[in-house]
């Protein structure tokens, strides 16, 4: 069993709708949840974190982690077709190394 | 604020040849994390130095790889012989804090080099 699991999609959607994209994971010593963007050919790039459960709004972003359920969320309002990539979701244990543990990456596109 | 910088950012070999990755971590930045991303997947670290020393090489496939980050700053990564699985881009990321930070220390990633093994 992978530490974290990630559906692959790939998942299209029009502009303007919500998206939902999810990972669950196994390892509870995980504390540092991160969702990446990674635009084709290039290298990921940070869009956000959360540490511990709770929620985190930014802009039309929305992190959600629920460490009971071992379930990470992240919501993209309004969707607009330059939100369109991989999106990565990785978690950290909160001391110790800063080691990453990626998922596999949803692919997403958004229709205009 | 330049970014993590790598070279080259395509190579084609043969397999049983050997192949060399460059890094240029971002000015500052302690830890430098080099991950194997094959196609469709999440990226993979294969090590993690801070400074120049060597923090985690658990998934490193020491018959074959190696890498070294002389002096702190800039590192390399190796494959010899290189194997047909070892087609992906290998990613290049740092970071500003090391192991006794607490709290996130964001990692910047590099374009990557993609290899592709004939």
């Amino acid at each position: 069993q992978k530490e974290v699991e990630q559906d692959p999609g790939p998942l299209s959607v029009p502009e303007g709708a919500i998206v939902s994209l999810n990972c669950t994971y196994s390892n509870s010593a995980f504390q540092y949840f991160m969702w990446y963007r990674q635009y084709s050919r290039k290298g990921p790039e940070l869009l956000m974190y959360t540490y511990s459960s709770g929620n985190k709004e930014d802009g039309r972003f929305t992190a959600q982690v629920d460490k009971s359920s071992k379930y990470i969320s992240l919501f993209i309002r309004d969707s607009q077709p330059s939100d369109s990539a991989t999106y990565l979701c990785a978690m950290n244990r909160i001391q110790g190394a800063q080691k990453l543990v990626f998922g596999q990456g949803t692919r997403l596109t958004i229709n205009p | 604020e330049a970014g993590v910088a790598q070279s080259p950012r395509y190579k084609i070999i043969e397999k049983r040849q050997s192949v060399a990755f460059w890094c240029n971590p971002i000015s500052g930045h302690a830890t430098l994390y080099w991950y194997q991303q094959i196609l469709g997947q999440g990226p993979k670290l294969l090590i993690q130095f801070q400074n120049n020393g060597v923090v985690d090489d658990s998934q490193l496939p020491k018959d074959r790889f190696s890498a070294e980050r002389l002096k702190g700053v800039d590192s390399t990564l190796k494959i010899q012989p290189a194997k047909l699985e070892d087609s992906a881009v290998y990613l290049c990321a740092s970071s500003r804090g090391g192991l006794r930070d607490r709290g996130l220390s964001e990692a910047f990633f590099g374009q990557g080099t993609r290899l592709t093994v004939v």
